[in-house]
């Protein structure tokens, strides 16, 4: 099965300071890997994908991420911080259920992201 | 496009209650899937339907848990004889089943307590 690591429970940083919130994949074959944003009482976000192509990709709200092969990492950058960037952070991959079955994403343990004015 | 709405936000139930959630998805969204968070963890997955088929089911996490999709729009998701260990935050989502790989749509959450 496919997966992923977020290494960080929490993430702090002053506003307008650079910020990463890193992940690193586990995978057979080409993956498939997203970023998703879940702000307090509200449902998950999509914040940007990784399909193929280019290994920065950029996505809403200013976000980006930075794709490494080598590192099979996928972390997800924003070069100035704000304080409404404050949420939980999830990446997740592309996983196949069952041999023959569907693809659906799986998540991460999330990282809890604090930006201090 | 109004979103995946959700129903209840909150549910509180005795053990042994049986809960029912439902999820509305975006109109014209083929795919809807259910997923359980619970805290400090990412969202787990449950089971899916293409329109009114449901194709993976073997996530759910016992024969207490069941879900329905019966005209392809909106869809249940029931808990029988709920256990403590219920307790968590079920999630819906959506996407249109074509195109965009991986891009779901949330509804906020149905958040269950089962004292």
């Amino acid at each position: 099965a496919q997966s992923v690591a977020q290494p960080e429970d929490q993430v702090n940083v002053a506003e307008g300071n650079p910020l990463t919130v890193k992940c690193t994949y586990s995978v057979s074959g080409n993956p498939y890997l997203f970023w998703y944003v879940q702000y307090p009482n509200r449902g998950l976000q999509f914040l940007l994908k990784y399909i193929t192509g280019d290994n920065l990709v950029k996505g809403s709200y200013g976000f980006e991420a930075e794709f490494n092969k080598s590192q099979t990492s996928f972390h997800l950058k924003k070069p100035s911080a704000l304080v409404s960037d404050s949420a939980l952070y999830f990446c997740a991959v592309r996983d196949k259920l069952s041999a023959g079955g569907s693809y659906i994403p799986t998540f991460g343990r999330g990282t809890s992201l604090i930006v201090h004015p | 496009d109004t979103g995946v709405s959700q129903d209840p936000r909150h549910k509180i139930t005795k053990r042994g209650q049986n809960v029912t959630f439902r999820c509305d998805p975006i109109s014209e969204h083929n795919r809807l899937y259910w997923y359980r968070q619970t805290l400090g963890q990412g969202p787990e997955f449950l089971t899916y339907f293409q329109n009114e088929a449901q194709l993976e089911k073997s996530r759910l996490l016992s024969d207490r848990f069941s879900a329905e999709r019966p005209k392809g729009s909106f869809s249940t998701l029931e808990i029988q004889r709920t256990e403590q260990g219920d307790s968590a935050m079920y999630l819906c989502a959506s996407s249109p089943g074509t195109g965009d790989i991986g891009k779901l749509f949330f509804g906020s959450g149905t958040q269950l307590s089962v004292l």
